[in-house]
């Protein structure tokens, strides 16, 4: 199994531009987590989804950010406008829902905002 | 809501010594309990988990964590650290929540290790 992956692994933007980052999740997995990493807040939850329905958004910082999953074999996070403090590491992961098991996480996209 | 706390940011031990790294969580059912690890650039791995059963669980690259309820605690061990251990090792703890089971995680504790 070639894991969860994300693309692209580094994004250097302007403030102000659209930023789109993308995640294959395991075949077969049903959950799908969008996690956000910076050094002042740790791992953040952003939103999650099962059958490639949102249950939990509350994660989500503000607006400019949405995530959509229109299959289950793709998801995607995006930040319009992108701003300076959205810098950060952005993590996909998956799991089988409705048993207790682990996450699998991607590599993750470095989105640098300058 | 469940919550975990590392209370060590770094620790550094030297080569070849032994390996404590200390996790407590609150949540108020039984808790699932899971450590990962995280090198430099790359995303987390599981290294064990605890859902029922034997308290002392073992895990991938001779690590064991033991869970003790009256302590809330979790940590993970290691008997003999080696060089290629230095990273980010995080502690995690699974609630069930519409459907899926969601990670909560700490804040992680970096291990450094001294040749």
């Amino acid at each position: 199994d070639a894991g969860v992956i994300q693309s692209p692994r580094h994004e250097v933007t302007e403030m102000g531009q659209e930023v789109t980052l993308r995640c294959k999740p395991i075949s077969g997995h049903n959950s799908l987590f969008w996690y956000r990493q910076t050094m002042m807040r740790g791992l953040e939850l952003l939103i999650y989804f099962n059958n490639n329905v949102p249950i939990d958004d509350s994660g989500m910082p503000e607006d400019r950010f949405s995530a959509k999953m229109p299959n289950a074999s793709f998801s995607t996070l995006k930040i319009q406008p992108s701003e300076p403090r959205d810098s950060a590491v952005y993590f996909c992961a998956s799991s089988r829902s409705r048993s207790v098991s682990e996450v699998f996480f991607g590599q993750g996209t470095r989105l640098t905002v300058v | 809501a469940q919550s975990v706390t590392q209370p060590d940011i770094h620790i550094t031990v030297s080569e070849g010594a032994s390996l404590e790294l200390r996790c407590n969580y609150s949540y108020g059912a039984t808790p699932y309990l899971f450590w990962y690890v995280q090198s430099p650039g790359q995303g987390l791995q599981l290294l064990l988990k605890y859902f029922s059963g034997d308290t002392l669980v073992q895990g991938i690259k001779g690590f064991e964590a033991e869970f003790k309820r009256s302590q809330s605690s979790f940590n993970l061990r290691k008997p003999s650290v080696h060089w290629s251990d230095a990273a980010e090792y995080f502690c995690a703890v699974g609630a069930q929540t519409g459907g899926s089971y969601i990670p909560t995680f700490g804040r992680g504790t970096s291990l450094i290790v001294h040749p």
